[in-house]
């Protein structure tokens, strides 16, 4: 799988968008991309994924470049709430052995301040 | 809620002992993950089950064990406790096995070994 690297920290207002880069300039065409949240110590939370048209659903947008390189979340209107660890995943549909599994790094911490 | 139930929600030990940590997935979701996420290895995938049958296997100790049962709820075994396995373990379960299904995660448990 695709080597996904983020910032390590980002900082957001209350109430602007948040929009937090994913660089995955190893991607292969079967490769999916993958948003998760942790909000501290509890358990990971699904947010979106995307091939390769940009995604949005009732939590965020997913934004992939032409060349599936890299991608931004968008959180449109961040709330206190959405301070969490951001984890850009990239995972390959390919059969067998442990692709059905996630391999999460470091991810962004996001900060949304008042 | 994402659906997935965990069970204890902490649990304190002593070390050589052993414990069961119980995962009820969402309904309609045939395959089970466990992860493990301690301070300083983050988020580790440890196995996955699906429709009874393992499927993958991660950085799973060999003191360590699962199973998916017939109704589909999964038991991580843990025996011959060490102060290190003293962690978070969530479970997450998925409608299939692969990419490009999302996971759901459980609240977690945490353990802590004394």
């Amino acid at each position: 799988d695709a080597k996904t690297t983020q910032p390590p920290s980002m900082d957001c207002a209350e109430g602007r968008a948040a929009n937090l880069p994913c660089n995955h300039s190893t991607i292969s065409g079967n490769e999916y991309v993958y948003w998760y949240r942790q909000i501290h110590s509890q358990g990971p939370q699904y947010i979106i994924h995307g091939l390769k048209n940009n995604e949005t659903n009732e939590m965020a947008s997913l934004i992939i470049t032409e060349d599936r390189k890299s991608s931004t979340l968008i959180l449109p209107h961040a709330t206190l709430r959405d301070t969490a660890v951001y984890y850009c995943i990239v995972r390959s549909m390919n059969y067998g052995g442990s692709q059905g599994n996630l391999i999460f790094g470091k991810g962004t911490k996001l900060s949304v301040k008042p | 809620d994402s659906g997935v139930t965990q069970t204890p929600k902490h649990l304190i030990t002593a070390t050589g002992q052993r414990v069961t940590l119980r995962c009820s997935p969402r309904s309609g979701d045939l395959s089970v993950y466990w992860y493990q996420q301690s301070l300083d290895q983050g988020l580790q995938f440890l196995i996955q089950y699906y429709n009874g049958e393992e499927r993958a296997k991660g950085n799973i100790l060999e003191r360590f064990s699962a199973q998916q049962f017939p109704d589909l709820h999964s038991e991580l075994n843990l025996s011959s406790l060490e102060l290190g396995d003293s962690a978070l373990y969530f479970c997450a379960s998925s409608v299939g096995p692969e990419v490009p299904y999302e996971q759901y995660f459980g609240p977690g448990t945490r353990l802590t070994v004394t």
